[in-house]
């Protein structure tokens, strides 16, 4: 079975600083995406950053960027220069060839001010 | 991004009624819809996923009798919570997609489910 395993309930970073949140997953697959989803309290979920397996470059967008290793199913989120609104919980999720996206338990990110 | 809205934000109904939920794109047309159900805080679980004109295909553990799924155009979607139990209460997200599955699926903003 596919799963995708986040280990860190809870994280808190510092304003302005730099947070990795880690992100693994199993699959036998060669080819699919992985993303990073965001959860503000408003509920409303938001795509953060997506990464094609088949691109060994990782994603960036803006102050978020991916840490991709295929061969170790590894795929960490960093967020540079944290700020207040990117306190949410985030979901790392992977497609698979049905069409499924199956997402992780979240981390719940606090940003101290 | 596109927009999808999703109808109503919060409901309250009494066990044994039911109770529709509306997904739709705003600008954009969906051939792909999918509804998914989250616990407190839990991740989000899919419940079935829907092509305009088809069936839902449920996954598995989901009630169809109870969940009934509709996408009877592109831009709409609506899922059914027929003789809803408080265990049925739970907070229900769709999300929307134009074309494939290379393409990003946008979010609704979820409806809050409780019934007393």
């Amino acid at each position: 079975a596919q799963t995708v395993t986040q280990s860190q309930p809870e994280m808190s970073v510092q304003e302005a600083e730099t947070v990795t949140l880690s992100c693994t997953y199993d699959t036998s697959e060669s080819d699919y995406y992985l993303f990073w989803y965001k959860q503000p309290p408003s509920r409303q979920m938001i795509l953060v950053i997506r990464q094609e397996a088949y691109k060994q470059q990782n994603a960036t967008e803006n102050r978020f960027s991916v840490n991709f290793q295929k061969a170790a199913k590894s795929f960490s989120l960093k967020i540079s220069d944290s700020q207040l609104g990117d306190a949410a919980m985030y979901f790392c999720a992977f497609l698979n060839r049905d069409d499924k996206i199956i997402f992780g338990k979240g981390t719940r990110l606090h940003i101290l001010p | 991004g596109a927009v999808v809205s999703q109808h109503p934000s919060r409901v309250i109904c009494k066990s044994g009624t039911s109770v529709k939920i509306e997904c739709r794109s705003l600008d954009f047309q969906a051939t792909t819809m999918f509804w998914y159900r989250q616990f407190p805080k839990q991740s989000l679980m899919l419940m079935a996923t829907s092509n305009e004109g088809s069936k839902a295909t449920y996954e598995q553990g989901v009630e169809k009798d109870k969940f009934l799924i509709n996408h009877a155009s592109l831009t709409l979607s609506t899922l059914t919570v027929t003789s809803a139990h408080p265990e049925d209460s739970s907070f229900y997200i769709c999300s929307a997609r134009e074309g494939d599955l290379n393409t990003e699926a946008f979010f609704g903003q979820g409806t809050r489910l409780t019934v007393v």
